[in-house]
């Protein structure tokens, strides 16, 4: 089975922290997505990447930005965090080839007080 | 730009009945469709997709979905609901040909409360 983890279920922060949300993967997956989700605003795309030192912006950057130093490992970072960055982070790995699905981490709970 | 909705915030359904969860998308071309579910304090997990071919697609947990290229829908059915199909449950969509680096847009999801 495909497992990806997140290193934290629940991190409370303080406004003006970085903050370091870490990501890995078991299965060699070439692609590794960042989302938040919000309530009635599903799942958006904050970056992607398409393998090792690859980067793109997804949806919502703004504030956030990305390290893939390692092919299972892809880090999140809020430079310097904000309350509306108080939120469900979800990081998801998937093979390259065309159609094959995402899956997905359990999530990590943020709240930025 | 591709999108999808989900037009239903929530479904209630009575156990053993047929549950219907409602997609609906926009791509320029032709898509690739997905659905997920999400147990409380869980990641998602993938139920099923379309890519090409027949039309009805079946998936985990006794779940289905029919692509409508005519309606642009992908509904999410299954005949008989458990009370342990209370999840909330995302629709996706991806255009193959415009979607850079494999993005997929998500519907806001539509939480389905089964009764016993």
């Amino acid at each position: 089975d495909v497992k990806v983890t997140q290193s934290s279920r629940y991190l409370v922060k303080r406004t003006g922290e970085k903050v370091f949300l870490e990501c890995v993967q078991d299965m060699d997956h070439e692609n590794m997505f960042w989302y938040r989700q919000d309530p009635g605003l599903g799942l958006r795309l904050i970056y992607f990447s398409y393998d090792v030192k690859m980067k793109e912006k997804g949806d919502i950057p703004e504030g956030y930005s990305v390290s893939r130093e390692k092919k299972e490992r892809f880090s999140l970072i809020l430079e310097s965090a904000s309350t509306n960055q108080t939120s469900m982070y979800l990081c998801a790995s998937r093979l390259r080839l065309a159609g094959n699905e995402q899956f997905f981490g359990p999530g990590t709970r943020l709240t930025v007080l | 730009a591709q999108s999808v909705a989900q037009p239903e915030d929530q479904v209630n359904v009575a156990e053993g009945n047929p549950l219907t969860v409602k997609c609906t998308y926009s791509v320029s071309g032709n898509p690739y469709l997905f659905w997920y579910v999400q147990y409380p304090n869980r990641g998602l997990q993938f139920l099923l997709k379309y890519i090409t071919g027949d039309n009805l697609v079946k998936g985990s947990y006794g779940f289905e979905a029919e692509f409508n290229k005519s309606q642009t829908s992908f509904h999410l059915k299954k005949p008989s609901a458990l009370v342990s199909d209370s999840a909330l449950y995302f629709c996706a969509v991806r255009d193959p040909i415009k979607a850079a680096g494999n993005k997929l847009t998500f519907g806001g999801g539509t939480r389905v409360l089964v009764k016993p």
